[in-house]
């Protein structure tokens, strides 16, 4: 059973450094790896899709890295802003299935 | 494009009562939708697996007789939790899969809160 952890769980830095979110998963046999933010009481937005024949995506200050080989991605997020303040979730796709999800890693970007 | 939508965004029912809660995909066909559940502080746990007119297949420990999965169309699929109980309050959240996409990339809901009280 695909197990995926997120480290760290919390994270609170101040503005404009960057910083780099972990994720790491069991299974190798993935379809793709998807990065979501999720704000308090709110749905998922889709930061960045990589699919398992990718190394890394970019979109914006966020680029994410995929090591499929070794069960590890990272999101790095450049001149980080009190905006990025949000919960992070890493998932895992294995095609026709559902994703599995990370914990999460709570971000605080202090003013 | 790829969006899709959940109705109603909020339910508080009472103990006992049954609540349906509709997921669709507005500008695409959607073969197959999933459902998560989310308790608080707690990440995205999948529920089941909906295959437009097939039966859903239910992850283990998900009761399919409490939650009751119809997706009778390609862009409407349906959840409905029967007698629900205080500690089926939680945030559930569907998603969609394109299937012009080969690449499995999945769209998700703006979620719907339950409070059963």
């Amino acid at each position: 059973k695909q197990e995926v952890t997120q480290i760290p769980a919390a994270l609170s830095v101040p503005e404009g450094e960057n910083l780099v979110l972990n994720c790491s998963f069991t299974d190798s046999a993935i379809y793709n790896l998807q990065w979501f933010r999720q704000d308090p009481g709110k749905g998922l937005t889709s930061l960045l899709l990589i699919q398992s024949s990718q190394r890394e995506q970019t979109s914006g200050r966020l680029n994410a890295s995929l090591d499929k080989s070794s069960g590890r991605s990272t999101l790095y997020i450049a001149a980080s802003q009190p905006g990025d303040s949000a919960t992070y979730l890493c998932a895992v796709g294995g095609g026709a299935d559902g994703l599995t999800f990370g914990k999460g890693t709570h971000l605080i970007i202090q003013p | 494009g790829a969006v899709v939508s959940q109705h109603p965004s909020w339910v508080i029912c009472k103990s006992g009562t049954s609540v349906k809660i509709e997921c669709r995909s507005l500008d695409f066909q959607a073969t197959t939708m999933f459902w998560y559940r989310q308790f608080p502080k707690q990440s995205l746990m999948l529920m089941a697996t909906s295959n437009e007119g097939s039966k859903a297949t239910y992850e283990q420990g998900v009761e399919k007789d409490k939650f009751l999965i119809n997706h009778a169309s390609l862009t409407l699929s349906t959840l409905t939790v029967t007698s629900a109980h205080p500690e089926d309050s939680s945030f559930y959240i569907c998603s969609a899969r394109d299937r012009r996409l080969a690449f499995y990339e999945q769209y998700f809901g703006p979620g719907t809160r339950l409070t059963v009280t």
